[in-house]
């Protein structure tokens, strides 16, 4: 089952904050957060691992609490830049099977 | 680093034809992905690889799909005969093992594909 996460979509204005929310039916070994810009490839944000530790890239935070089987992703003081769809991708504890969850739309105006 | 590149970028055809989209992974990348994207589906894994072996090809939609990967420099996703509901984005990406942890995906530009 696809991980689901929330908002469906969100509308922000410059400076403003944003928490998305993914959460999975099934134990996660660890998640992984992507943006996507209209038109081009899903390109790495963080990867959130069980332990606590995290990988990121950008000034993007996230958390993953294992036992609810879920992560959200903060955004903070939101740019121009920051629209997009946002994925989170999660690998099953066990099984290892990797999965997308099911987007959120995030557009920032001016 | 060139990052992943796939070919072509756009095909369009007609139904019952013959289908190839290529993938070259960035070097060293032990994991190689197949993903397609629709706007009703969302992002779906299809198959991936490690060390050119299939580990998982429980998304590949039916036997029309197939997927090879000769080498550690090259993969081919074919669809045979196509049909238009496999109309798509459909996107290879590869990543690396560091210690056991699954480290983070770089997806190529993708293959937009349409069949009439």
């Amino acid at each position: 089952q696809q991980p689901v996460q929330s908002p469906q979509a969100v509308i922000l204005r410059e400076g403003e904050d944003a928490v998305i929310n993914c959460s999975s039916s099934k134990a996660l070994y660890s998640v992984h957060w992507y943006r996507q810009k209209h038109g081009e490839a899903p390109v790495f944000l963080m990867i959130l691992l069980k332990g606590g530790e995290q990988k990121g890239h950008e000034k993007i935070s996230a958390s993953f609490n294992e036992k609810k089987q879920q992560s959200s992703l903060y955004l903070t003081a939101s740019q121009l830049s920051y629209s997009g769809t946002y994925f989170c991708g999660t690998f099953t504890s066990g099984t290892y099977k990797y999965i997308f969850g099911t987007g959120t739309r995030l557009k920032v105006l001016a | 680093d060139a990052g992943v590149i796939q070919s072509p970028r756009h095909e369009v055809t007609e139904m019952g034809q013959e289908v190839t989209l290529r993938c070259k992974p960035i070097s060293g990348h032990d994991y190689l992905f197949w993903y397609r994207q629709t706007m009703m589906r969302g992002l779906e894994l299809l198959i991936y690889f490690n060390n050119n072996v299939p580990i998982d090809d429980s998304g590949m939609p039916e036997d029309r799909f197939s997927a090879k990967m000769p080498n550690a420099s090259f993969s081919t996703l074919k669809i045979q005969p196509s049909e238009p509901r496999d109309s798509a984005v459909y996107f290879c990406a590869s990543s690396s093992q560091l210690a056991g942890i699954y480290n983070e995906q770089f997806f190529g530009p993708g293959t937009r594909l349409t069949v009439l």
